[in-house]
């Protein structure tokens, strides 16, 4: 079945760096585009990135823009997720999601999340 | 930015009871609407996608409907296990957004 799961978690200071990955399972991963959602505590859940599956189309959310890049590796079946600049704000549990078809923007399996504090 | 708002913040009902959810878009989204459940330390499940088409191996009593900017999720008889929180979110435009959710809470 499909599996996704997020590592690369921890805490960073203020202005610091981190690198989140998704590995997936379970399906043909080089046919599909992958995003990753957070939510920070007590919050909602706010998209952040696309990456379309050959790794050419890449959409981002305003508040992370010019901070977060996305990369693919389709022969390892991982999506990256390079965070810099990173503030408070930033700290939430991301998720990495599948679309549930290429370019419908629905997700339809999800892994546990991993969490990114930001704090000093 | 498309901004999406639900109705009511929490709702407060018994098993076996009909929950009405409802989101608005601030601007026409067509059908390009999608709900998710979320229970806390678990992933986000998707329920419906296009507003109204029940996803893989959801059940019968989880129901959308809508168009343009409003739109409404149904649970026809509550199960225990459909207490969670609900989110819309719209794929019309970039970036994609969600709401800020529904909690259906036991009464």
């Amino acid at each position: 079945q499909v599996q996704l799961v997020e590592s690369g978690g921890g805490v960073v200071q203020p202005g610091g760096s981190l690198r989140l990955s998704c590995a997936a399972s379970g399906f043909i991963f080089s046919s599909y585009g992958i995003h990753w959602v957070r939510q920070a505590p007590g919050k909602g859940l706010e998209w952040v990135t696309i990456i379309g599956y050959d790794g050419r189309d890449k959409y981002y959310g305003d508040s992370v823009k010019g901070r977060f890049t996305i990369s693919r590796d389709n022969s390892r079946n991982t999506v990256h997720l390079q965070m810099s600049s990173l503030r408070a704000e930033d700290t939430a549990i991301y998720y990495c999601a599948k679309e549930r078809r290429w370019r419908e923007y629905y997700f339809d399996s999800w892994g546990q999340g991993v969490l990114v504090t930001v704090s000093s | 930015e498309i901004v999406l708002t639900q109705s009511p913040a929490t709702l407060s009902l018994s098993p076996g009871e009909r929950a009405t959810l409802s989101c608005t878009a601030s601007e026409s989204v067509s059908s390009n609407l999608g709900w998710y459940q979320h229970k806390p330390g678990q992933a986000p499940r998707l329920l419906i996608y296009d507003a109204s088409k029940r996803a893989t191996g959801i059940p019968a009593r989880f129901s959308g409907s809508g168009s343009g900017t409003d739109f409404t999720l149904t649970i026809s008889s509550l199960e225990p296990e459909d207490f969670a929180v609900y989110y819309c979110q719209q794929r019309n435009d970039w970036p994609l957004t969600f709401g800020p959710g529904t909690k259906v809470e036991i009464k």
